[in-house]
């Protein structure tokens, strides 16, 4: 079946610099891959999302790219900003969605 | 993802008995998931069901159980066969075409 593998586990950067999560997946079918924002004791919340025919995807600040040849997808977020400070999974579906294990993500004043 | 609602937010379960954690869609998707995320955890697959009366096990299924007798309606319920329950269940729903993932908002449960 299909592996998440995310990193880093944890991630500070400085308030207007960017940051980058990257994940890899095992399973070469995988096709959709989202990335989701969990804010301390809420709900995981969809933030963007890329399928298997796509390379890049961007929405403001953030984007995603994907590398089907290595199995590789990253999140990028740009001019990052408190609001931003979250735990982000990465996930990857065939038939179901697997979910990596998150980073934790602190922007620093 | 505010279609999906889960209840109750909170549940405190003395040990040995059974709870049911409730999760509704409104949003016609045909299949729903339970996860479990302990503290500074991931999420970890229950249960999923991709159509009525059908589900399948996760990678955690040993002390729960689930039905499907409805689209709009996945409980989920704790036996008192699991051992560590105390943490936070989500609920989630995806269309089977569509099928990015919506989360409910959660239930916490505690063992006392």
């Amino acid at each position: 079946g299909e592996n998440v593998e995310q990193h880093p586990s944890t991630l500070s950067v400085q308030e207007g610099d960017s940051a980058v999560i990257k994940c890899t997946y095992s399973d070469s079918a995988s096709n959709y891959f989202p990335w989701y924002k969990q804010e301390l004791g809420k709900r995981p919340q969809l933030i963007i999302d890329i399928r298997s025919n796509v390379g890049e995807k961007k929405d403001q600040r953030i984007a995603v790219t994907l590398n089907k040849t290595a199995k590789h997808f990253s999140l990028h977020i740009t001019e990052t900003q408190p609001e931003d400070s979250a735990v982000y999974f990465c996930a990857a579906r065939d038939d179901k969605i697997i979910f990596g294990k998150g980073t934790r993500l602190h922007i620093l004043p | 993802d505010g279609g999906i609602t889960q209840s109750p937010k909170y549940l405190f379960r003395k040990e040995g008995q059974n709870v049911t954690l409730s999760c509704e869609q409104n949003l016609n998707h045909d299949a729903m998931y339970w996860y479990r995320q302990d503290p500074g955890q991931g999420l970890r697959l229950i249960y999923y069901s991709q159509i009525v009366n059908d589900f399948q096990k996760g990678d955690i299924a040993e002390g729960y159980s689930v039905s499907r007798e409805k689209k709009e309606s996945f409980p989920l319920t704790v036996t008192s066969a699991q051992k560590n329950p105390t943490a936070f269940y989500l609920c989630a729903s995806s269309g089977l075409v569509i099928d990015t993932q919506y989360f409910g908002p959660g239930t916490r449960l505690t063992v006392l």
